[in-house]
């Protein structure tokens, strides 16, 4: 199965900073089938990106996703207070679909 | 609005079953495929099960494959899960969630319920 990583597990910034989220995958994924999601705590994940830089309905412009093959990213330009939470990437390219472990974004 | 409305978890002992159910509302329920998805702190999100819109397939992760049945029945808009021979590491927070491609599937998910609580303990 493909192994997603996403390190490091905790990232640090300001509001209105630009985080970059990193997530490498342990095989090529197929036809850019990456997606992002956003949690915050208590709640289910939320779509925000899919094809790897597609952005979801109501997904702010903010978000930018970003990458091919092995290697793709989650840029945030200006932080707002909102989006501190954890972010997890998925690959659906390849079966068994697979998550990477997250990375929370702290403040 | 989409809205799913998961139910039917609990506390369960080892080798017991237990059966969720996940209520849909605000779209056309029959067009879209149906994904079971757990979360725990440990080995956070894993697949587990999807169906295709029209009920013919059901897939399944290897860890609960032949002990998990995924179903639906359209005319009630309601998606279950079946669990049986629950293990001490099927203890999860269970979502169900929306292929977010209708009359097809593609595996990722644009809609999530708020999740239902599985412990698996004797």
């Amino acid at each position: 199965e493909i192994v997603l990583t996403q390190s490091p597990g905790t990232l640090s910034f300001s509001p209105g900073e630009r985080a970059t989220l990193s997530c490498r995958a342990s095989q090529r994924i197929n036809d850019r089938y990456l997606a992002w999601y956003q949690q915050k705590p208590g709640q289910a994940p939320r779509l925000l990106i899919f094809g790897a830089s597609n952005r979801a309905p109501g997904v702010p412009d903010r978000f930018r996703g970003s990458g091919s093959g092995t290697d793709f990213s989650l840029t945030i330009s200006r932080l707002e207070p909102e989006d501190f939470a954890v972010y997890f990437c998925q690959q659906y390219g390849t079966s068994p679909i697979t998550f990477g472990q997250g990375t929370r974004l702290e403040i | 609005q989409v809205h799913l409305v998961e139910s039917g978890g609990g506390v369960v002992q080892p080798g017991r079953s237990l059966r969720l159910s996940c209520a849909a509302s605000g779209f056309t329920f029959s067009s879209f495929g149906m994904h079971w998805v757990r979360q725990t702190p440990g080995k956070g999100l894993e697949w587990v099960s999807f169906i295709p819109s029209d009920g013919n397939n059901q897939y399944y992760a290897d860890p609960v494959k032949g002990r998990f049945t995924i179903s639906r029945d359209n005319s009630k808009n309601t998606v279950f899960l079946e669990m049986n021979s629950l293990k001490p590491e099927d203890a999860a927070v269970y979502y169900c969630a929306r292929d977010a491609v209708p009359d097809t599937w593609e595996f990722y998910f644009d809609s999530w319920g708020q999740g239902t609580l599985v412990a698996v303990s004797s």
